[in-house]
């Protein structure tokens, strides 16, 4: 089966640093995507990792362990607009190459 | 460059009935794929279109059907509309099929009364 695990809701400062944490299980990983999404907004993209290590793109980077089925987002100089929901995804080849979601992660960032 | 464009932008139908909603991918993108998001949910996905043929379809009734067309573009069909179809639908497009990263347009919300 394909599971997917991330936190419901997360609360972080201003400037600070957050880490998003996501684990899956899937019988055919071919890669890991997180998106972004404000509400009533559609998910923009902001990572893939497909390979283990971690991928940095700016104030975010992204990790992946595939053998254990780990990954996280770091979102680094936080920014009240950064306040939105997190999803990871993941591509299974098993299942046509669909991407499935997570349920996403609510980021809140206080003054 | 445009990006995934969706029509229409929001949508109220009553239980019973038939809706339609449209996609044009990225110019240039052959592969299609629609998803439904429920509010507090992540987008579960439906079908995958790729060079005009079905190449994925998610857990959903045979009352959800879609197609793509030769310039790309798609329509999702939902047929005999329930209170819980009422959702987000989201269309996302791709170069290829499995191998590149999805890019989402804006999406449809549907209300069904």
């Amino acid at each position: 089966g394909q599971n997917i695990d991330q936190p419901t809701e997360m609360t972080a400062t201003e400037g600070a640093i957050v880490q998003i944490n996501c684990t899956y299980q899937t019988s055919g990983f071919n890669g890991l995507f997180w998106y972004q999404q404000h509400a009533g907004e559609a998910p923009t993209f902001l990572s893939y990792n497909v390979l283990d290590g971690l991928e940095e793109k700016g104030r975010f980077s992204s990790f992946l362990s595939r053998s254990k089925g780990y990954s996280y987002l770091l979102l680094k100089e936080l920014q009240m607009k950064d306040s939105a929901s997190y999803l990871c995804a993941v591509r299974d080849y098993s299942s046509a190459s669909k991407i499935i979601f997570g349920s996403g992660t609510r980021l809140s960032i206080r003054p | 460059d445009a990006g995934v464009t969706q029509s229409p932008t929001h949508l109220i139908k009553t239980r019973g009935q038939h809706v339609t909603l449209r996609c044009s991918p990225i110019s240039g993108h052959k592969s299609v794929s629609w998803y439904q998001q429920v509010l507090g949910q992540g987008p579960q996905f439906i079908f995958q279109y790729y060079e005009k043929e079905e190449r994925g379809r998610g857990n959903f009734p045979d009352r959800f059907s879609a197609r793509q067309f030769p310039n790309y573009s798609s329509e999702l069909n939902v047929n005999a509309l329930l209170l819980g179809d009422s959702a987000l639908y989201l269309c996302a497009s791709s170069l290829e099929q499995s191998t590149d990263t999805q890019y989402f347009g804006p999406g449809t919300r549907l209300t069904v009364l």
